[in-house]
């Protein structure tokens, strides 16, 4: 198995531009997640999944999209970057949702780090 | 929703020295407490979780406390090592309104020197 595999690693956008970060997961998990890593903001809940079709806002959805319409891919799409959006964007999976009771480990993407100029 | 404080931002100790590490959340209905470890440049990966129904679990030389009343957690590590240095991030889920998030706090960053 291959886990999370997160794509772009590396990304630079211009002000304006559009870009579609890729996440995608062989593990057969329900639950998909998108997070943004901040110098002392932790980890922050951008979009999250429950199951395909299925997409809810996280703390912090403004000025991105997601879709579901697979089990295993899960992508974000910036819709018109700017600086504030400069940061390390991690994918998540598990195969229950937290606080279900089932089998709630995240699994990660290496991360892909986003520069917006 | 739920709101997850966690201190100290940074934390440094001497090899074979215990941490700890504590957090508080705001969401009574949060039922699901983990810790994530991210080393230097890699994804977090989780390390230990705690349920509402158990208040201590321990694992080798990692054990989590949960005080349910107080609506704090903690993370205490014991015979430290320098391998054990890297950033951890507690975390709180539940049910209701939070169903499906997972809010982090903000990390703390641990350093052990030989």
């Amino acid at each position: 198995n291959a886990g999370v595999t997160q794509t772009p690693k590396f990304q630079v956008l211009k002000t304006g531009q559009s870009m579609t970060l890729q996440c995608a997961q062989d593990m057969n998990h329900e639950y998909m997640s998108w997070y943004r890593q901040d110098p002392g903001m932790g980890l922050r809940l951008i979009h999250y999944s429950v199951g395909a079709g299925i997409t809810d806002q996280g703390e912090v959805p403004n000025g991105y999209n997601v879709s579901r319409s697979t089990t295993e891919d899960f992508p974000l799409r910036l819709l018109s970057a700017a600086p504030s959006q400069t940061s390390v964007y991690f994918c998540a999976s598990s195969y229950s949702p937290p606080g279900t009771v089932g089998s709630e480990k995240l699994f990660f993407g290496s991360g892909t780090q986003l520069s917006v100029l | 929703g739920e709101n997850v404080e966690q201190h100290p931002s940074t934390l440094s100790v001497q090899e074979g020295d215990s941490a700890v590490i504590k957090c508080t959340y705001s969401d009574s209905a949060s039922n699901y407490f983990p810790w994530y470890k991210q080393e230097l440049g890699k994804r977090p990966q989780l390390i230990i979780d705690i349920r509402s129904n158990v208040g201590e679990k321990k694992d080798q030389r990692i054990a989590v406390t949960l005080n349910k009343t107080a609506k704090h957690f903690s993370l205490h590590i014991t015979e430290t090592q320098p391998e054990d240095s890297a950033v951890y991030f507690c975390a709180a889920s539940g049910g209701g309104t939070s169903y499906g998030k997972l809010t982090f706090g903000q990390g703390t960053i641990l350093t052990v020197h030989p």
